[in-house]
Formats: structure tokens, C-alpha cells, sequence
């Protein structure tokens, strides 16, 4: 079973500050998920990736496969940034995703 | 862009009541998720559904659940006998049935439900 831990639980920041979520993990996986769920309940699909690092814009996600780690970064920060941000993986051959607790950000004027 | 829908978006029922959430998965998907949030709490998977049968379940989802694709276009969960617990959003997912594209899930906006 694959034990996902976030931290920051909570983040306030200012416009324009540059943001950084961390994503650890205890077992193995194929693939980490960065999720984005607004106030409405939605949840929207953000990165994946299995190594290395991807850049969308003014988001950027990391990933250190050997230290079971990943960050999500945000440049720039913006009030509609303002959501909570979860961490997700797939483990093994499974398809199904097991979730952290979510990092809820808030960024003020 | 394809996405992936639900309805309804609230539902309110009795203790005791059976519900029926509805999901019409992205057209081409082949793999479907059903995943519930309580209030406050983290996203939890219950079941994924390939190729029509269960392909995983978890604890949560016992007898008093079941999921079925009674069309081509359409995925259900229904619950038989609610309980106060039940209440929560529940997610809808799908993704593509092959290599690493099945592991990319989009989500439906969600089903709240309320048990009174």
C-alpha cells in the first residue's frame, strides 16, 4: 500500500510569489499525478510524469524516482492559482490512483 | 474537447434509499474509475472497471455497492441502502486502455451526494 504525504497542508502566499508543494511517497510507482481541485469540487489533471520534470506554462513539476519525491512549483503567483493542489500515483501495474491529502493555497493581493 | 460528464451534480436522499449516480465517460476510454471525497477528506478509489467487469475494488466498496456499463455510453454506481456515511462527492473517471495513457485519468465534475 503506497502512503502519499504533502506538505504544506495549508500555503498562503502574495502575488507573485514563487510556490513550491511537495509530494513524498513510500513505495515504488509508475506514474505521479499533480491534480488541481477548486472550491467547486472539480478536479483537473495538471501533470504526469515518471521522471524528470515538466514545465505548463507557469507551473513546473520535479520528480527524484530514487528519493520518492516530487515538488510542484508555480512562478509567479496569481490569485487564480488559489485551489487546494493534490499529489496522486499509480503503484505497480495498477491503473487506479492513490491520493494525498491535497496542499490548499491561497494567494492574496 | 472530449470530457467526461455526471449527473446529477447534487443528489439528496433518505437514509435507507438506493441512488443511482450516472457518468458518461470520454468516448474512446475503456478504462472507468469511481473515486469518493467526504467532506474534508482525501480522494479515495473504489472501484476501476475494464473490458465490463470490476478490475479492482476496494475495502470501501462492498455489497452495498455495484457499478455497471448498462449501455455504450454510460457507467453507474448505485448504492443499494444508504447511510449517513455515504455522503460525499464521488468522482467519475476514465482513461485509455493501453501502455501509460491508462494511467492519465480525467475526471467528471463530481456527484454530491447527501444522506439525511
Amino acid at each position: 500500500k503506497n502512503e502519499v504525504e504533502q506538505s504544506p497542508q495549508n500555503l498562503t502566499a502574495q502575488e507573485g510569489e514563487f510556490i513550491t508543494i511537495n509530494c513524498s511517497y513510500s513505495v515504488g510507482i509508475s506514474a505521479l499525478h499533480w491534480l488541481q481541485q477548486h472550491p467547486g469540487g472539480g478536479i483537473v489533471s495538471l501533470f504526469m510524469l515518471s521522471s524528470g520534470k515538466k514545465k505548463h506554462g507557469r507551473l513546473i513539476a520535479t520528480i527524484n524516482i530514487q528519493e520518492k519525491h516530487s515538488s510542484l512549483h508555480i512562478t509567479a503567483s496569481h490569485p487564480r492559482d488559489s485551489a487546494v493542489y493534490i499529489c496522486a500515483v499509480n503503484t505497480g501495474t495498477a491503473s487506479k490512483l492513490t491520493f494525498g491529502t491535497g496542499t490548499r493555497l491561497q494567494v492574496t493581493l | 474537447e472530449p470530457e467526461v460528464t455526471q449527473t446529477p451534480s447534487h443528489q439528496v436522499t433518505q437514509m435507507g434509499q438506493e441512488v443511482i449516480l450516472r457518468c458518461v465517460p470520454i468516448s474512446n476510454h475503456l478504462y472507468f474509475y469511481w473515486y469518493r471525497q467526504i467532506l474534508g477528506q482525501k480522494v479515495e478509489f473504489l472501484v476501476s472497471f475494464y473490458n465490463n467487469e470490476i478490475s479492482e475494488k476496494s475495502e470501501i466498496f462492498d455489497d452495498q455497492f455495484s457499478v455497471e456499463r448498462p449501455d455504450g455510453s454510460n457507467f453507474t454506481l448505485k448504492i443499494r441502502s444508504t447511510k449517513l456515511e455515504d455522503s460525499a462527492m464521488y468522482f467519475c473517471a476514465s482513461s485509455l486502455p493501453s501502455g501509460t495513457e491508462r494511467y492519465e485519468q480525467y475526471f467528471g465534475p463530481g456527484t454530491r451526494l447527501t444522506v439525511t
